[in-house]
């Protein structure tokens, strides 16, 4: 059974650039969850997604973020120009409900930006 | 808004001994789920434990327990006969109950067993 895939692993690139981020959430999850660790600010939510309508983007930093689910199995984070101060780790997480009670999220193995 | 706290930054413990991490949070809401994840060296973040609040009774998964105190809103877990392996950081972290909530997390503990 495979769980949330998250491409690509690592990513270096130069300040300035675009950067996108993707992931495949597990198979029947209905929500999708984008999450930034940083050794400041911890573990924070960025955006979420459920039935691939974006719910709650309060998280996003600013304009230079974006977070787009085009179908059931796949999304992206871009970041378009970025800056130093977007390297963090990036973890994709799903999750879905059965019945009335909500099962827990699911993360991906996370992605390691480091912009330059 | 829901808030977690974790005030112990650092713990460590003898292999084969018994640790509690706590965990402190903040809702007006009164269903609810609370979870621990663990992060090791490897970055995964892996479900450890969790618990529906309307539950009375405390969760097990075979080593790890907790003890929630839903008055106290408290949520502590306890790890018994510690291993090398579950040397990671610990994330308390709490969910709304409804529908596709997002989880709020603590800041985290650095547990450390020791051989």
């Amino acid at each position: 059974d495979a769980g949330v895939i998250q491409s690509p692993r690592h990513e270096v690139t130069e300040m300035g650039q675009e950067v996108t981020l993707r992931c495949k959430p597990i198979s029947g999850h209905n929500s999708l969850f984008w999450y930034r660790q940083t050794m400041m600010r911890g573990l924070e939510l960025l955006i979420y997604f459920n039935n691939n309508v974006p719910i709650d983007d309060s998280g996003m930093p600013e304009d230079r973020f974006s977070a787009k689910m085009p179908n059931a199995s796949f999304s992206t984070l871009k970041i378009q120009p970025s800056e130093p101060r977007d390297s963090a780790v990036y973890f994709c997480a799903s999750s879905s409900r059965r019945g009335y009670s909500n099962q827990p999220q699911h993360f991906g193995d996370g992605t390691r930006l480091s912009i330059l | 808004a829901q808030t977690v706290t974790q005030s112990q930054p650092e713990m460590s413990v003898q292999e084969a001994e018994t640790v509690t991490l706590s965990c402190t949070y903040d809702t007006s809401e009164n269903n609810y789920y609370l979870f621990w994840y663990k992060q090791p060296p490897s970055r995964q973040m892996i479900l450890v434990i969790r618990q529906e609040a309307y539950k009375q009774q405390n969760a097990t998964e075979n080593r790890f327990s907790v003890n929630f105190q839903k008055a106290a809103k408290s949520f502590s877990l306890k790890i018994s006969d510690s291993q090398l392996g579950d040397t990671a950081m610990y994330f308390c972290a709490f969910m709304r109950e409804t529908s596709g909530s997002r989880l709020t997390f603590g800041e985290g503990t650095q547990l450390t067993v020791n051989p």
